[in-house]
């Protein structure tokens, strides 16, 4: 089918690690993306993955991507209470106007 | 920080209404794009333009229609608002191309109510 998926809800404890994962669904897609949404405001590009990587490192995040399963991951490391906010997958599918197709979001909150 | 504006950021309004939401970006994007999400739901593609005086359907189907008259202005008309029409509206704008520097960057959104 036509969809991203991805768990709607993490809590995580300040420090710990976050794993938000994220299953796509066309073979083809040419760039995988993370986005973040702060409550109010647009979606800012986190980091991308070309599709022929299997891992990526920017800082504290790490993008881990398993083709055969189509499946991605966004872990983010010593998770601080700035981090809570809604995080996206994306796919960018060929063909037409290579379109982005989003995942419903995963909402990420850090407790103390 | 993307320059990507969108207004009005809240909007409540009567059924029966006609709307406009506007869109606007300063970077000199070919492309722009509107999405709507609903709570919870993945956003989905509403309308896109490739230029000037191009203007698609997106994936979902939706009552609105956008122009696109000047590179920087892409906005979004609902002829008559309904309770269904009831979302949130996020803009996006990106170069031309299909590489790794087509970000999309969005604007803030227009969370719509139809009373």
């Amino acid at each position: 089918g036509e969809d991203v998926e991805q768990s709607l809800f993490l809590s995580v404890r300040e420090g710990d690690s976050s794993v938000i994962n994220c299953t796509y669904t066309d073979s083809s897609s040419t760039y995988l993306y993370w986005y973040k949404q702060e409550p109010g405001a647009g979606l800012q590009l986190l980091t991308y993955i070309f599709s022929n990587m299997d891992m990526k490192q920017d800082q504290r995040l790490t993008v881990l991507l398993n083709k055969k399963d189509k499946h991605l991951s966004l872990r983010i490391a010593d998770t601080q209470t700035g981090d809570s906010a809604i995080y996206f997958c994306a796919e960018r599918r060929q063909g037409g106007y290579n379109k982005l197709i989003f995942g419903a979001g995963t909402r990420l909150a850090v407790h103390p | 920080e993307a320059d990507i504006y969108q207004t009005p950021r809240y909007l409540v309004i009567g059924t029966g209404k006609k709307i406009t939401l506007e869109c606007s970006q300063t970077m000199g994007h070919d492309k722009m794009y509107w999405y709507q999400q609903d709570p919870g739901m993945e956003l989905h593609l509403i309308h896109y333009s490739y230029g000037v005086n191009s203007t698609e359907k997106g994936d979902l189907s939706s009552e609105s229609t956008v122009s696109r008259i000047r590179t920087e202005h892409f906005p979004l008309t609902l002829e008559s608002a309904r309770p269904s029409h009831t979302s949130q509206y996020l803009c996006a704008s990106s170069e031309r191309g299909g590489g790794k520097d087509t970000e999309a960057f969005f604007g803030q959104g227009t969370r719509l109510t139809v009373v």
